[in-house]
């Protein structure tokens, strides 16, 4: 069964830093989204994404966030200069057809840690 | 603008024993409602969901849920749980086309 990988499972970075977060979603999918976790709390959304460009985006998703699809396969999450309150689990997402009754499917997450 | 309430945070059952996991939501219209599984080092797996028609809803893994307008409730239900169902369970509602609002996460140990 076709599924949503993410890389790394883990990144350790410096406060300040930029950090990018790669996701292949499933393949025939048109809309991609990024949700986060902050340890302890709720599973937040960030961003949508499709034919390109942001369809909508929440208020957490300021300007040291960006998304990109850089190639036909890959959707990255990057963060310019990351804050201590940036580290989280961050999941990525894909769905068919972006309608409200299709199915995202998550990918496992990737647990960034900024020190 | 929608919420979703999971009250328990953390849920212990005995293998074998019934479950159910309590979801409560806020939302004008008719919702779109979601129950996810993570399990540890997985992403979330979609369970079930509801968008109409019958409020009795089957998922995988023998789990079923009922959405109840009444009491904005879209409670999770296993009739018998097995210790590989332990994990964190998510309720979420639909807010327009595309973003999921999640409730806090009710995690569900196993006891042999």
């Amino acid at each position: 069964e076709p599924e949503v990988t993410q890389t790394p499972s883990h990144q350790v970075t410096q406060m300040g830093q930029e950090v990018i977060l790669r996701c292949v979603p499933i393949s025939n999918h048109l809309y991609f989204y990024w949700y986060r976790q902050i340890l302890g709390q709720k599973v937040e959304f960030l961003v949508s994404f499709y034919n390109n460009e942001i369809s909508e985006k929440s208020e957490i998703f300021d300007d040291q966030f960006s998304v990109e699809r850089p190639d036909g396969s890959n959707f990255t999450l990057k963060i310019r200069s990351t804050k201590l309150e940036d580290s989280a689990m961050y999941f990525c997402a894909s769905s068919e057809d972006g309608r409200s009754t299709d199915t995202q499917y998550f990918g496992p997450g990737t647990r960034l840690t900024v020190l | 603008a929608q919420s979703v309430t999971q009250p328990d945070i953390h849920i212990t059952v005995s293998e074998g024993a019934s479950l159910e996991l309590r979801c409560n939501y806020s939302y004008g219209a008719t919702p779109y409602l979601f129950w996810y599984v993570q399990s540890p080092g997985q992403g979330l797996q979609l369970l079930l969901k509801y968008f109409s028609g019958d409020t009795l809803v089957q998922g995988i893994k023998g789990f079923e849920a009922e959405f109840k307008r009444s009491q904005s409730s879209f409670n999770l239900r296993k009739p018998s749980v097995h210790w590989s169902d332990a994990a964190e369970y998510f309720c979420a509602v639909q807010q327009g086309a595309q973003k999921l609002v999640f409730g806090q996460g009710t995690r569900l140990t196993i006891n042999p």
